[in-house]
């Protein structure tokens, strides 16, 4: 099975400044999606952004984009100028590329990020 | 809007009483899937279901069971609650044919057994 691992628990950062939240993941596997994930107080999970592992170009989604480095199996999620709302649990995930191996994303542990005013 | 219910935001059951977390989406999702959510340990897949009255096992099955008789909906049962199944519960779906769609996830449902 893919593991999923974010070696940071807890991070913090200023308002308006910038940081990364680091991924790795472990597969055996050349096709393959990747996700981050925001989990807020209210504990609604949202999708804050992905990338397909064929792509080369790294995904941006406004103040959020990725560095994606496959042949490390790194995936980091770089948040710019931080806002309060950004305060959250965020958390990486991987899905295989082909169904037949199961409708299964794998999560990793959540990286606790606060904002500071 | 999208919209995937959880049944309960909150809930106390005794140990050993038979608990069921319902899930409702309205998305005409095939897929459809029960986590559990536990600090330092993520999310961690219990079942999941691709179609009417089909499951699979996911990574920790043991002590739950599921029903999945409609396509919106999907339950999750815990035939004897244990004190060890205190955590949070996040059902979620998805649609079948695109391997890159994402989960649509409900709101959690926070369990405590006393």
């Amino acid at each position: 099975a893919q593991t999923v691992t974010q070696s940071q628990p807890e991070m913090s950062v200023q308002e308006a400044e910038t940081v990364t939240l680091s991924c790795t993941y472990d597969t055996s596997e050349s096709d393959y999606y990747l996700f981050w994930y925001k989990q807020p107080p209210s504990r609604q999970m949202i999708l804050v952004i992905r990338q397909e592992a064929y792509k080369q170009q790294n995904a941006t989604e406004n103040r959020f984009s990725v560095n994606f480095q496959k042949a490390a199996k790194s995936f980091s999620l770089k948040i710019s100028d931080s806002q309060l709302g950004d305060a959250a649990m965020y958390f990486c995930a991987y899905r295989s590329y082909y169904t037949n191996t199961g409708n299964q994303f794998y999560f990793g542990t959540g990286t606790s990020l606060t904002v500071i005013p | 809007d999208v919209k995937v219910t959880q049944s309960s935001r909150y809930l106390v059951k005794r140990t050993g009483e038979k608990v069921f977390l319902e899930c409702v989406q309205d998305m005409d999702h095939e897929n459809m899937f029960w986590y559990r959510q536990d600090p330092g340990l993520g999310l961690r897949l219990i079942y999941f279901s691709y179609d009417v009255k089909m499951k699979e096992k996911g990574d920790i099955p043991e002590g739950y069971s599921v029903s999945r008789e409609k396509k919106e909906r999907f339950s999750l049962i815990l035939e004897s609650a244990s004190t060890n199944q205190t955590s949070m519960y996040l059902c979620a779906s998805s649609f079948l044919p695109s391997t890159n769609e994402k989960l649509f996830f409900g709101s959690g449902t926070q369990l405590s057994v006393l």
